[in-house]
């Protein structure tokens, strides 16, 4: 139990155009879901909060007109990167509370953005 | 505030060696605390978790932890290191019912 997935795994796309990642629990309806960021070799860094049907909540320094956040509903929640250059490459994580317990926090498998 | 510091990006232990992941953490608050794995281009699995039950705290594939509030510490520990357990280990910390704050990261090496 307590899957969460992520679409799609790997994307390349060119630079001023915009991407969506989604990120999904399989098995749990999430009350939360966090969006992380991942430099290569480095830790990850949480970058938005989002309740359902709420609007997300950004991180200081996070834009959030570029990295537009949606919990439409309590299995799915979608990361738009808008306007991609390529400094946005990276690896982003997404994750899933369960509960309300912050040990009840489920990390997807990531997905890798490469803006050419 | 909550932090952890992670000390040594890089280790390496011989196989079937001890395998010893240092983590110290700070915070205002009883922590709740954590360790990560994470193989190349993966996301993360969750090795084990303290939550303010018993201090030494058992986790999957052979590791544990042991949460020591006078040192402020929560190290992680294998007896026996495998070639599998080459990864990237990170520790990190919650002020309960809050976000998680990660430690830079250790990548741990296994020599043949």
């Amino acid at each position: 139990g307590a899957v969460v997935s992520q679409h799609p795994s790997r994307v390349i796309c060119k630079s001023g155009t915009s991407v969506k990642i989604e990120c999904r629990s399989l098995d749990f309806q999430a009350t939360t879901m966090f969006w992380y960021r991942q430099f290569p070799k480095q830790s990850l860094m949480l970058m938005a909060t989002s309740n359902e049907g709420s609007k997300a909540t950004y991180e200081q320094g996070v834009e959030k007109d570029k990295f537009l956040i949606n919990h439409a509903s309590l299995t799915l929640s979608t990361l738009t990167v808008t306007s991609a250059h390529p400094e946005d490459s990276s690896f982003y994580i997404c994750s899933a509370r369960e509960g309300v317990k912050v040990y009840e926090q489920y990390f997807g498998p990531g997905t890798r953005l490469t803006v050419t | 505030a909550q932090s952890v510091t992670q000390l040594g990006s890089h280790v390496s232990v011989s196989e079937g060696a001890l395998v010893l992941l240092r983590c110290n953490y700070s915070s205002s608050v009883p922590p709740y605390l954590f360790w990560y794995v994470q193989y190349p281009n993966q996301g993360l699995q969750l090795l084990l978790k303290y939550t303010s039950a018993a201090t030494l705290v058992k986790g999957i594939n052979g590791f544990e932890a042991e949460f020591k509030k006078s040192e402020t510490s929560f190290h992680l520990t294998k007896p026996s290191a495998h070639m599998s357990d080459a990864a990237e280990y990170f520790c990190a910390v919650s002020a309960r019912d809050d976000k998680i704050i990660f430690g830079k990261g250790t990548r741990l090496h296994i020599l043949p």
